[in-house]
């Protein structure tokens, strides 16, 4: 257990709806960070918030969007979603965005595109 | 933009056999190096990371990696391995300046047969 929680564990969507995510960061941190993990692949970075901002961007469309809020928790949305949006979304808590920081992850959504 | 290669995308070992899992990054400025281990089942959890200092970081549960910075490497030791080490294993890097965002090899599953 690392102290990182998110919701719902499991979603299942259709093709063109919008779907938001949770996460909860361990006490203490105020970086959280996306990741999307499709099946047999290593994670992938989506973005990163450090004290409400975005901090960073990985090769993902503006459809991925993201929020974080005053006690650091975070939500990821994706818009009009897409077959290939199927994928297990880690979130990832940080006590700062400082090289050498460890990443803690949380449990994961499953996300099914239907 | 730095890469990641995990050599060996699936691993068989009998118990108290010795294992490396081979790591190799791309990036041309400093970085840092992690060893992630997903249980089945369970969520992603550091093994070990290296910043700075001794090239040859000891982890939990008997694991060492050594980084070799001529040769962009960090691989993953350990001399015995036991059947609850059956896992998928991550090594990840992200550069010591700019965005941090991990940026994760495709995996090594591990099976260790009794």
């Amino acid at each position: 257990e690392t102290g990182v929680t998110q919701s719902p564990t499991h979603l299942i969507k259709t093709r063109g709806q919008q779907v938001t995510l949770r996460c909860s960061s361990q006490s203490g941190h105020n970086t959280v960070s996306w990741y999307q993990q499709a099946l047999g692949q290593g994670p992938q970075f989506i973005f990163q918030y450090y004290r409400e901002e975005e901090n960073g961007r990985g090769n993902f469309p503006p459809r991925f969007s993201g929020l974080q809020f005053p006690n650091y928790s975070s939500e990821l949305n994706v818009n009009a979603l897409e077959l290939d949006d199927s994928a297990l979304y880690l979130c990832a808590s940080s006590r700062s965005g400082r090289a050498g920081d460890t990443q803690y992850f949380g449990p994961g959504t499953r996300l099914t595109v239907l | 933009a730095q890469s990641v290669s995990q050599h060996n995308h699936h691993v068989i070992l009998s118990e108290a056999a010795s294992l490396e899992l081979g790591c190799n990054y791309s990036y041309g400025g400093t970085v840092n190096l992690f060893w992630y281990v997903q249980y089945p089942g369970q969520h992603l959890q550091l093994l070990l990371k290296y910043f700075s200092g001794d090239p040859l970081v000891k982890g939990i549960k008997g694991f060492e990696a050594e980084f070799i910075k001529s040769k962009f490497s960090f691989n993953l030791r350990k001399p015995s391995v036991q059947w609850s080490d059956t896992a998928e294993y991550f090594c990840a890097v992200t550069p010591d300046t700019g965005r941090r965002a991990l940026t994760f090899g495709s995996g090594t599953r591990l099976q260790v047969q009794p």
